[in-house]
């Protein structure tokens, strides 16, 4: 079974920190992404990377950023934290792109909070 | 930008019952995808439909796609109180950027 595995459970931050949630899939997948998830806002996709040292922004990256020196760990990095950053943080990996119709495996999900 | 939004925002039902949601979309697409999240958990891919299919099916979940339209159901039938679920719809549109909509909760009362 694919596995992708996210540092923490539930994080407690203090506004102005530097915060970095850990990703790690063991599928040998090429993409890898960051969603948050917000209530009545589904899923909104930060960054995405489709390998390793290649990102490309997502819908809202404003406030984070990304790193991937490998191809199983996708990073993501909030420079500093604010409240309006607590949330959900989702990762998921899938096959490249040259396999355009597979499907997404998700990790468990970091609650963050900023206080 | 959201791409999939998904109709009804909640739904409530009795245990038995069928449950259909909708997903609209806006722009073309690859493929479109339905999830489920249990509460505070991540995501569990249910069904992949290629834009060029119309229905496709995996055990109780039927999912229809219009491409026309640019909208896709899902059903699910002879619901179950373990169904109760948070579910949503994405789309690929370059590649594997997977772009969600809001989703549906669904509540299934035994």
């Amino acid at each position: 079974d694919v596995k992708v595995t996210q540092s923490s459970r539930y994080l407690v931050k203090r506004t102005g920190e530097k915060v970095f949630l850990e990703c790690v899939q063991d599928m040998d997948h090429e993409n890898m992404f960051w969603y948050r998830q917000d209530p009545g806002l589904g899923l909104r996709l930060i960054y995405f990377s489709y390998d390793v040292k290649m990102k490309e922004k997502g819908d809202i990256p404003e406030g984070y950023s990304v790193s991937r020196e490998k191809k199983e760990r996708f990073s993501l990095i909030l420079e500093s934290a604010s409240t309006n950053q607590t949330s959900m943080y989702l990762c998921a990996s899938s096959f490249s792109f040259s396999l355009p119709n597979t499907e997404a495996f998700f990790g468990q999900g970091t609650r963050l909070t900023v206080v | 930008s959201q791409q999939g939004e998904e109709d009804p925002q909640a739904l409530s039902i009795q245990e038995g019952e069928n449950a259909t949601m909708n997903c609209s979309y806006k722009t073309s697409i690859n493929n479109l995808q339905w999830y489920r999240q249990n509460s505070g958990r991540g995501l569990v891919h249910l069904i992949l439909i290629r834009s060029n299919e119309r229905e496709k099916h995996s055990g109780r979940l039927r999912v229809t796609l219009d491409t026309s339209k640019k909208s896709s159901s899902l059903l699910i039938t002879a619901s179950r109180a373990a169904d109760t679920a948070s579910y949503f719809c994405a789309t690929t549109k370059y590649g594997n950027k997977l772009v969600f909509g809001a989703g549906t909760i669904l509540r299934v009362k035994s």
